[in-house]
């Protein structure tokens, strides 16, 4: 299996744009999470779904922040408009459903000026 | 309010001395603990984890305790190697509020093993 993929790797972006992630889970999670790594605040959890429902969107800091899963092999975590506050890497993980030993992609690391 | 607390931004050690990383929780609810290992460019992987019912758990060089009482658990590396060097990340899960188990990570430690 290929891992949790994640694109872009990198992205940079003007404030005021619209910035879109994308996350590639294992085959066969049930489960899919992001989170945001900061200095200041570490590793975050944005938002995860079961079964392609989103369960928990408390950690979303604004309804600038949005996620979607239409299926179960793919998720976007969409930023509009963008603030060069959201600067930091974004991870997506999966795990099967009550298993706490997720699987983290690589990242994508936003900069926006 | 920061529920998993990594107050040691980094770590220094010798190659082949031990390794200590520890984390402190508040929550309670708290009932399952993990400690994922990050390298640059990378996402973090799963390292080792315990269970509440338990106060140890070993893995080759790696040892988890964990101390209910005091709230704290730590990750015990014996021997480091330079390979170890790495960011360290303590997590913690259990049933929060509105019902949802979800991971809460610290913000990491920064171990450098020095050859």
């Amino acid at each position: 299996d290929a891992g949790v993929i994640q694109s872009p790797r990198h992205e940079v972006t003007e404030m005021g744009q619209e910035v879109t992630l994308r996350c590639k889970p294992i085959s066969g999670h049930n489960s899919l999470f992001w989170y945001r790594q900061t200095m200041m605040r570490g590793l975050e959890l944005l938002i995860y779904f079961n079964n392609n429902v989103p369960i928990d969107d408390s950690g979303m800091p604004e309804d600038r922040f949005s996620a979607k899963m239409p299926n179960a092999s793919f998720s976007t975590l969409k930023i509009q408009p963008s603030e060069p506050r959201d600067s930091a890497v974004y991870f997506c993980a999966s795990s099967l459903a009550g298993n706490y030993g997720y699987t983290f992609g690589s990242g994508t690391r936003l900069t926006v000026v | 309010d920061q529920q998993v607390k990594q107050n040691s931004p980094s770590l220094s050690v010798q190659e082949g001395r031990i390794s200590i990383l520890n984390c402190d929780y508040t929550n309670s609810m708290f009932d399952y603990f993990l400690w994922y290992k990050k390298y640059p460019a990378e996402g973090p992987t799963f390292l080792i984890s315990i269970s509440s019912i338990k106060d140890k758990n070993e893995d080759g060089r790696f040892t988890v305790f964990l101390n209910k009482s005091a709230k704290h658990l730590s990750l015990h590396i014996v021997p480091s190697q330079p390979g170890d060097s790495a960011v360290y990340f303590c997590a913690a899960s259990g049933v929060t509020q509105g019902g949802s188990e979800k991971l809460v990570f610290g913000k990491g430690t920064k171990l450098t093993v020095n050859p």
